[in-house]
């Protein structure tokens, strides 16, 4: 197992247009994790799945961004209309363990630098 | 609410030195785990270490110490003999009933020969 994989690692795209970011988890994890990370800041919490629910959604996840796990494997983030505001890294995590099991070591991927131009 | 502060914005350390970098938290809850994280360059955020709130002795990891104290509400890191590849970000992080990590600003610790 190679860890948490992240594609792609960077991204350019012009304002207005969609981009879909993906994740795969360590095998067998089946919690994963979106984060988003901007310059000089902590990482901040997007969304959480539990295998294929998605269980907590930040207020930061505007109407634009959507999270999936359909097969509680790989995960997909797309963010639509995109503006110079989303310009950050995008940071996927997983880890394993049962529900409600609070303390479970998350494992990062490299990320997916967005830039918004 | 639930905060983590960083109040350190950058450290120098020589190598081969120990080094404390600094993190309080605020949260009612009195179960919660907290935890370290190092982000070198290429943006990996790679586990440190953890503590949680009911554990009676300080975590180790190597040369990494978490020291805690509850009545302050301080989860402060200690590397021990400092290696030029510890050069990085660190962040120091909280979980409660869900896994998910709230971050604080993070301290870029330079490590000098």
């Amino acid at each position: 197992d190679t860890g948490v994989s992240q594609d792609p690692r960077h991204k350019i795209t012009k304002r207005g247009q969609n981009v879909t970011f993906r994740c795969d988890p360590i095998s067998e994890h089946n919690r994963l994790y979106w984060y988003r990370q901007t310059l000089g800041q902590g990482p901040e919490f997007l969304t959480y799945f539990q295998n294929e629910a998605q269980l907590e959604k930040s207020r930061l996840l505007s109407d634009r961004f959507s999270a999936e796990r359909p097969k509680g494997s790989f995960s997909t983030l797309e963010i639509q209309r995109t503006e110079q505001g989303d310009s950050a890294m995008y940071l996927c995590a997983s880890s394993s363990g049962p529900q409600r099991a609070p303390y479970t070591e998350a494992f990062f991927g490299q990320g997916t630098r967005l830039t918004v131009v | 609410a639930q905060k983590i502060t960083q109040t350190q914005p950058g450290m120098f350390v020589q190598e081969k030195e120990a080094v404390t970098l600094d993190c309080t938290y605020d949260t009612s809850d009195p179960s919660y785990g907290l935890f370290w994280y190092k982000q070198p360059s290429s943006g990996e955020m790679i586990f440190l270490i953890y503590q949680g709130s009911y554990d009676q002795q300080n975590a180790t990891e190597g040369r990494y110490s978490l020291n805690f104290q509850k009545a302050r509400k301080s989860a402060n890191l200690v590397i021990s003999a400092s290696q030029l590849g510890d050069s990085a970000m660190y962040f120091c992080a909280m979980n409660h009933n869900t896994d998910k990590l709230i971050f604080g600003t993070g301290t870029r610790l330079q490590v000098f020969p």
